[in-house]
């Protein structure tokens, strides 16, 4: 089975921190994503590679950064928190654009 | 910009009856997948159609997807309470693309 394990289940931090959210799957998938999920909005991208080194900007990419420096990791980082990007973080990775996404447990970020 | 649309965002079933829903799509897509979530729980794949007339079958869930009409949908045979869900439905566009997410209808199953 896939696991894509994301570092922090629950996470809480202050304006202004610099915030690092991990990700890590273990089936060599080329393509790995970030995600928000915020009640009534669904699911919106932020970022997503697929390959290492590769980025592409979502739909929201605004106050994100990534890195994958490895293929197995893909890392969501806040450069200064807002308590806008207070939310639900879903890390997925999948094998290839025929593939399914397979989803980490989230990390529930609070920003105060 | 793709756009994926969800209606109605929340419905009401009765167990034991047939249900339909429905998920659009603004532009062009050649591939579509659905997902359910449950409450506090991730997001677990269902569904993955990747051509025009794609049809699959998992229990009492049948997918199908008509790329003309950038529909697809998601029918239900004989409600049961374990449907209790949300379920989304995603759209993309060649094989290193972004998903774009619906947001999602939620079903209740009611005795």
């Amino acid at each position: 089975d896939v696991k894509v394990t994301q570092s922090s289940r629950y996470l809480v931090k202050r304006t202004g921190e610099k915030v690092f959210l991990e990700c890590v799957q273990d089936m060599d998938h080329e393509n790995m994503f970030w995600y928000r999920q915020d009640p009534g909005l669904g699911l919106r991208l932020i970022y997503f590679s697929y390959d290492v080194k590769m980025k592409e900007k979502g739909d929201i990419p605004e106050g994100y950064s990534v890195s994958r420096e490895k293929k197995e990791r893909f890392s969501l980082i806040l450069e200064s928190a807002s308590t806008n990007q207070t939310s639900m973080y879903l890390c997925a990775s999948r094998r290839d654009g025929n593939s399914p996404l397979h989803f980490g447990n989230g990390t529930r970020l609070t920003v105060t | 910009e793709l756009k994926v649309e969800q209606n109605p965002l929340f419905l009401s079933m009765q167990e034991g009856k047939n249900y339909t829903i429905y998920c659009n799509y603004s532009t062009t897509s050649d591939r579509l997948y659905w997902y359910r979530q449950d409450p506090g729980k991730s997001l677990e794949s269902l569904f993955v159609l990747l051509s025009n007339g794609a049809v699959k079958q998992e229990g009492r869930l049948m997918a199908s997807l008509d790329t003309k009409a950038r529909l697809s949908t998601l029918h239900i045979t004989a409600a049961v309470h374990d449907l209790s869900a949300t379920y989304f439905c995603a759209a993309g566009t060649g094989a290193n693309s972004k998903l774009t997410f619906g947001k999602g209808i939620t079903l209740s199953v009611r005795p």
